[in-house]
């Protein structure tokens, strides 16, 4: 069974800090690995999308890399502003099986101004 | 604007008392499932499905019913709730199986006392 581990569940910044955040997956037949945003009382934005043949994605200041082999992704956030402050989850979607994804239990991330 | 909506966003409802939560998507995405999401546990798959008139379980369906008759609307039922279904709940979408990004509604936070 698929387990999704995000750690640390909180980390707090300066602003203006580079910084990453870790997941890692303890079956590494996966399809795809998605990271979403999630803000207090609001649903989840989908941040980056990798997919299993990929070893990256960058949007803007954001970048996701996957190490499927070791199980293992990061999200990096350059130049971190108070607006980054939510809590971000990654997910993985398996390589067989029906449209699900597991979901890690987040990282709740706090830019401090 | 592509969206999927969730109606109520908030709802306290008793022990027992029929209820539908609402989910439809405006970008003609094949497959929406349902997660709920708990403290500590993350967001878990309740239901799927892949497209009209067909669904199936997901990890945790035990007191949910949901129907797909329309491509756009799956709503989730719960035919007698407990108060162990209070729970943030979410519906998402996606153009199809794998490969593609999921979209998430905002939420309903649900209450059974």
């Amino acid at each position: 069974k698929q387990e999704v581990t995000q750690i640390p569940a909180a980390l707090s910044v300066p602003e203006g800090e580079n910084l990453v955040l870790n997941c890692s997956f303890t079956d590494s037949a996966i399809y795809n690995l998605q990271w979403f945003r999630q803000d207090p009382g609001k649903g989840l934005t989908s941040l980056l999308l990798i997919q299993s043949s990929q070893r990256e994605q960058t949007s803007g200041r954001l970048n996701a890399s996957l190490d499927k082999s070791s199980g293992r992704s990061t999200l990096y956030i350059a130049a971190s502003q108070p607006g980054d402050s939510a809590t971000y989850l990654c997910a993985v979607d398996q390589d067989f099986g029906n449209e699900k994804l597991t979901f890690g239990t987040g990282t709740r991330l706090t830019i401090i101004p | 604007e592509a969206q999927v909506t969730q109606n109520p966003r908030y709802l306290i409802t008793v022990t027992g008392k029929k209820l539908t939560v609402t989910c439809s998507q405006n970008m003609n995405h094949e497959y929406m499932s349902w997660y709920r999401q708990d403290p500590g546990l993350g967001l878990r798959q309740i239901y799927y499905s892949m497209n009209v008139e067909v669904t199936d379980k997901g990890d945790v369906p035990e007191g949910y019913k949901v129907s797909r008759k329309e491509k756009r609307n799956f709503p989730l039922i719960l035919e007698s709730p407990s108060p162990n279904q209070t729970s943030l709940y979410f519906c998402a979408s996606s153009l199809g199986p794998k490969r593609y990004e999921q979209y998430f509604g905002p939420g309903t936070r649900l209450t059974v006392t």
